[in-house]
């Protein structure tokens, strides 16, 4: 059975501080790894992760893959109380003919003041 | 460009009802996943929809179906509605890459918040 796990599960930081997310996968026929950030209701989409070892950046988000011991990482520098949220990460995969993302229960971030 | 666009934002059923979710994907997106989230938990399959043929289904019972319109929007629906159906209910859509294959880059709508009572 497909397996996303994320820790922390939460996660209290200091404005400006700095955090690393994580996520290991199990999962079959593995695609590419997602980061959403979840703040009330519609996931936005952060990043997609095909290859191991190729960061991606956005402003103070950053995400690395790798393949080989099947995790990823979310490193959020500088953290804004803006940065508040769920974070989720999903794993896709070919399910039959379907491109299925299967998602961890994501880690709750609260940045305070 | 609108984003994906769900409706009702909000919906009240009591059990044993039908319900019917709708979404409109991103224009030029064909393909259209919903997902149920439950709360404090990961969204999870349910349906993906492609060129208006079903390519893939979660393990959800066949309470739940779906359908997807010449224009890509989509209907979720859901019988005999039951307390353990309320969650929010996500939609997604993503664009073609051609040959028959689907984006795994997947764009969420608001959701659709569905209480059961």
């Amino acid at each position: 059975e497909d397996k996303v796990v994320q820790s922390p599960l939460s996660l209290v930081v200091h404005e400006g501080d700095t955090v690393t997310l994580n996520c290991s996968y199990e999962v079959t026929n593995f695609r590419s790894l997602l980061w959403y950030k979840q703040e009330k209701k519609a996931p936005t989409f952060l990043f997609m992760l095909t290859s191991s070892g190729i960061e991606k950046k956005s402003g103070r988000l950053s995400s690395i893959l790798d393949k080989k011991e099947l995790f990823s990482i979310l490193n959020i520098t500088a953290t804004q109380t803006g940065d508040s949220a769920v974070y989720l990460c999903a794993v896709a995969r070919i399910a039959g003919t379907a491109s299925k993302l299967t998602f961890g229960t994501g880690t709750r971030l609260q940045v305070t003041l | 460009d609108a984003g994906v666009t769900q409706s009702p934002t909000h919906l009240i059923k009591t059990r044993g009802q039908h319900v019917t979710l709708r979404c409109s994907p991103i224009s030029g997106h064909k393909s259209v996943s919903w997902y149920q989230q439950v709360l404090g938990q990961g969204p999870q399959f349910i349906f993906q929809y492609y060129e208006k043929e079903e390519r893939g289904r979660g393990n959800f019972p066949d309470r739940f179906s779906a359908r997807q319109f010449p224009n890509y929007s989509s209907e979720l629906n859901v019988n005999a509605l039951l307390l353990g159906d309320s969650a929010l209910y996500l939609c997604a859509s993503s664009s073609d890459r051609g040959r028959g294959s689907v984006s795994y880059e997947q764009y969420f709508g608001p959701g659709t918040r569905l209480t059961v009572t």
